[in-house]
């Protein structure tokens, strides 16, 4: 079974460091990958995501993630942050036949002045 | 890109009374709509698959008689919380599944805040 497992929470950030959000996934199929931004009480709006092909991938508002199938990572990156990336972060793995997606518990990134 | 939204946004009601939400994919026709619910802090739950002209899939723990779900044409299914609770409350998120050659893609509708007093 399909699994995403963020492992942090929240990340505190200052304007214009760089910062990584980490996501690790378990598939018994082959995987599609996504990352999401949730901005209050709003839906969700995809950064990126991967089907196949480079392992780079780069996703709006200048997000970038990289697939590392031996380590099973998605991790997301971005290399200066600004105040208006404060959001929830969710990674996601393709899910059942239905084509549902699995999600991570989300990330709560704060960036701060 | 491809657009999906939900009405109401926000929707406060008694308990014992029904709540319809509605999820539309406003520029392209999806067979197959997902509904997600989110509590407070926490990740989103598929509550159930819902395929255009079929029955919805529910997952396990969805009282499938509680959250009925239609999906009667292309662009539109619809959720409905019967006898709503106050623990029912929560953000209700749909999507709905864009097929287009060789990618697969999930568009999220804004979320429909259910307040159930």
């Amino acid at each position: 079974a399909q699994s995403v497992t963020q492992l942090d929470s929240q990340v505190p950030v200052f304007e214009e460091a760089p910062v990584e959000l980490r996501c690790n996934y378990s598939s018994s199929v082959s995987v599609y990958l996504f990352w999401y931004v949730q901005y209050p009480n709003q839906g969700l709006q995809l950064l990126l995501k991967y089907l196949s092909g480079s392992t780079l991938v780069k996703g709006i508002n200048g997000f970038e993630a990289e697939f590392n199938k031996s380590q099973t990572s998605f991790h997301l990156r971005k290399p200066s942050v600004h105040i208006s990336d404060t959001a929830e972060y969710f990674c996601a793995v393709n899910g059942g036949s239905q084509g549902n997606l699995i999600f991570g518990k989300g990330t709560k990134l704060s960036v701060k002045p | 890109g491809a657009v999906v939204s939900q009405h109401p946004s926000r929707v406060i009601c008694k308990s014992g009374t029904s709540v319809k939400i509605e999820c539309r994919s406003l520029d392209f026709q999806a067979t197959t709509m997902f509904w997600y619910r989110q509590f407070p802090k926490q990740s989103l739950m598929l509550m159930a698959t819902s395929n255009e002209g079929s029955k919805a899939t529910y997952e396990q723990g969805v009282e499938k008689d509680k959250f009925l779900i239609n999906h009667a044409s292309l662009t539109l299914s619809t959720l409905t919380v019967t006898s709503a609770h106050p623990e029912d409350s929560s953000f209700y998120i749909c999507s709905a599944r864009a097929l287009a050659g060789n990618t697969d893609t999930q568009y999220f509708g804004p979320g429909t805040r259910l307040t159930v007093l």
